[in-house]
């Protein structure tokens, strides 16, 4: 079975410095890797997605997130973080059998 | 285009009632229907997810169940609530196995 890790619980950024959110995940073969993102009060949205092809990821808001299949890793990363990026931000991996694994998630606090 | 509508948004339940919470989607057919729960410091949980009507996996034993009676409805059931219920239940469907999710708004459970 599948299995996904977010090593840190929470994050504390200033604004305007980069964040580089991890992720490791376990899985016999080449999953799908998602990105989504809950802000507070707000459902999830999808931040991005990796199936195949280029391992850089280019997603909404500004995050690119880099596949690198030798560390089982799926990185979430933005290069200026915004006040309105606080949010709580989960790593999910996807399988050819209907479930779509997360993370603990990783809460992120930006700092002025 | 395609939304998924959940309800209620929130709910106070005692010990011991009885649960239903509903979700329902538009503009696709034979979607992969999926009840997820976020408790407090976790990350989010699959519980039951269901590929076709009347067809439900569960992937947890618990003192929940799932209804799938119709194409585009999806129904999470309890008979008798515990205080463990307490949690953030979201919806979602997706078009194929494995792939990305969307979520409904999700239904903020409290059981006293």
């Amino acid at each position: 079975a599948q299995s996904v890790t977010q090593p840190d619980i929470h994050i504390t950024v200033s604004e305007g410095a980069s964040l580089e959110l991890r992720c490791n995940y376990s899985y016999g073969a080449t999953p799908y890797l998602f990105w989504y993102v809950q802000s507070p009060g707000q459902g999830l949205q999808l931040l991005l997605k990796y199936f195949s092809g280029d391992t850089l990821v280019q997603g909404i808001k500004g995050f690119e997130a880099e596949f690198k299949r030798s560390q089982s890793s799926f990185n979430l990363r933005k290069p200026s973080v915004h006040w309105s990026d606080a949010a709580e931000y989960f790593c999910a991996v996807g399988t050819n059998d209907y479930k779509l694994s997360f993370g603990a998630g990783t809460t992120v606090t930006v700092r002025a | 285009s395609q939304t998924i509508h959940q309800w209620p948004a929130t709910l106070v339940q005692p010990v011991g009632s009885p649960l239903s919470l509903e979700c329902t989607v538009e503009g696709t057919s034979n979607p992969n229907l999926y009840w997820y729960r976020q408790a407090a410091g976790r990350g989010l949980q699959l519980l039951f997810y269901s590929v076709g009507i009347g067809q439900i996996s569960s992937e947890v034993p618990q003192n929940l169940s799932a209804s799938r009676p119709q194409d585009r409805q999806f129904i999470l059931s309890s008979k008798k609530l515990l205080l463990s219920d307490s949690g953030f239940y979201l919806c979602a469907w997706s078009v194929l196995a494995g792939e990305k999710l969307f979520f409904g708004s999700g239904t903020q459970l409290s059981v006293l």
